[in-house]
């Protein structure tokens, strides 16, 4: 079983839709959950990260935590066609600074 | 700021043959990361360092893979001999100090794309 599990997609939504996307974990030692937004061939950009359990919200963009059901996600709202890009969950254990990546969910924002 | 630096961007090599990736980390950022990223599937660590010192190693396959930080700010990573299953993205990323009750923020540079045939 893998660490971190997202589901794939392809997720394909209209402009202006709710977009949510979400990973789920196994290691409960992961304290801090991140989201990376990933354009093709460049590199994960940081989007948002949340310590607790919880909503975190920047913007068009919400991410919410349940440590209890280990399980992330991360809302859109407004959708826009410069929002199409792979997402990855991220985590960081205690004692540890790398991260545990999901293995993406690619997301296409129609116009 | 200048992000992170890497070359090539991409690189086709035969199988067997040995190929070498180079990272320029942001000004002043201690931490600096090589990550794998297969095709479809999410990046991967395979060392970190910090400064000029390993702080973890455990996934990288030592007997191809070998990685070195001279003077605590440029990084190479090097695969010999490579093997098809290599083909990926290798990306280098690089991180400052975090302020209390934060992660590190991560830093990722371009990737450099590697076909191995």
């Amino acid at each position: 079983q893998k660490e971190v599990e997202q589901d794939p997609g392809p997720l394909s939504v209209p402009e202006g839709a709710i977009v949510s996307l979400n990973c789920t974990y196994s290691n409960s030692a992961f304290q801090y959950f991140m989201w990376y937004r990933q354009y093709s061939r460049k590199g994960p950009e940081l989007l948002m990260y949340t310590y607790s359990s919880g909503n975190k919200e920047d913007g068009r963009f919400t991410a919410q935590v349940d440590k209890s059901s280990k399980y992330i996600s991360l809302f859109i709202r407004d959708s826009q066609p410069s929002d199409s890009a792979t997402y990855l969950c991220a985590m960081v254990d205690t004692g540890r600074r790398a991260l545990t990546f999901g293995s993406g969910t690619r997301l296409q924002v129609q116009p | 700021e200048a992000g992170v630096a890497q070359s090539p961007r991409y690189k086709i090599i035969e199988k067997r043959q040995s190929v070498a990736f180079w990272c320029n980390p942001i000004s002043g950022h201690a931490t600096l990361y090589w990550y794998q990223q297969i095709l479809g599937q999410g990046p991967k660590l395979l060392i970190q360092f910090q400064n000029n010192g390993v702080v973890d190693d455990s996934q990288l396959p030592k007997d191809r893979f070998s990685a070195e930080r001279l003077k605590g700010v440029d990084s190479t990573l090097k695969i010999q001999p490579a093997k098809l299953e290599d083909s990926a993205v290798y990306l280098c990323a690089s991180s400052g100090m975090a302020s209390s009750g934060s992660p590190d923020t991560q830093y990722f540079g371009p990737g450099t794309r590697l076909t191995v045939l």
